[in-house]
């Protein structure tokens, strides 16, 4: 019964290779986020979706790009992996989202590892 | 730059000693909420403080918000060793959905 649930929970890679991690949400939150923590734990938002439409694209490179089948699912691909890719991936949702922000349940991130 | 700044970065006390940690921002919110983080795990919310809100309670946590300075500070009471844990302020900046987070403090407490 988790709440934010991510897959997988450790992703070790070589750089170059292209990879997907998935995010679901069984609160029935129309918000969903993805974040990333770097090695300093300094955590920055990268995307949100609201009902499956892009609402903050921060300057992510295009490498990144989120996926959003239904709103309960948030997945993050991620095309020629870099060495500074490697930082640990959060997803969250909130119930309101857009434009005043509320409450976020974070899932239990995914810690990618390039090499 | 980041919109919240954390202090101290880390703090060290014994069980039962009370645990104030600092949270400074750059611009006008919404709210500001704040976020534990237990060693490789992911965020847990535990209080959210709107921009017309001055203090909040919630069982051992006491949070202040000064709007005049960009500042609030979360006490926890009567630490436990289980209180052991990062703590990261957010803020909702006004008019966006997008929570800022500061670089955190560690707070290691000792039974």
């Amino acid at each position: 019964d988790t709440a934010v649930s991510q897959t997988p929970k450790y992703l070790v890679t070589q750089m170059g290779n292209d990879k997907s991690i998935k995010c679901e949400q069984n609160l029935g939150h129309d918000t969903m986020y993805w974040y990333k923590q770097d090695s300093k734990k300094f955590l920055k938002i990268m995307f949100s979706y609201n009902n499956k439409e892009l609402i903050i694209n921060e300057t992510v490179p295009n490498r990144f790009s989120p996926k959003s089948p239904d709103k309960a699912h948030l997945n993050l691909h991620i095309n020629s992996l870099e060495l500074g890719d490697s930082a640990v991936y959060f997803c969250a949702s909130s119930q309101v989202g857009f434009p005043r922000g509320e409450t976020q349940y974070f899932g239990p991130g995914t810690r990618l590892l390039v090499l | 730059s980041q919109q919240g700044e954390e202090d101290p970065q880390a703090l060290s006390i014994q069980e039962g000693e009370n645990a104030t940690m600092n949270c400074s921002y750059k611009t006008s919110i919404n709210n500001l909420q704040w976020y534990r983080q237990n060693s490789g795990r992911g965020l847990v919310h535990l209080i959210l403080i709107r921009s017309n809100e001055r203090e909040k309670h919630s069982g051992r946590l006491r949070v202040t918000l000064d709007t005049s300075k960009k500042s609030s500070s979360l006490l926890i009471t009567a630490s436990r060793a289980a209180d052991t844990a990062s703590y990261f302020c957010a803020t909702d900046i006004y008019n966006t959905d997008k929570l800022i987070f500061g670089t955190g403090t560690r707070l290691q407490v000792f039974p």
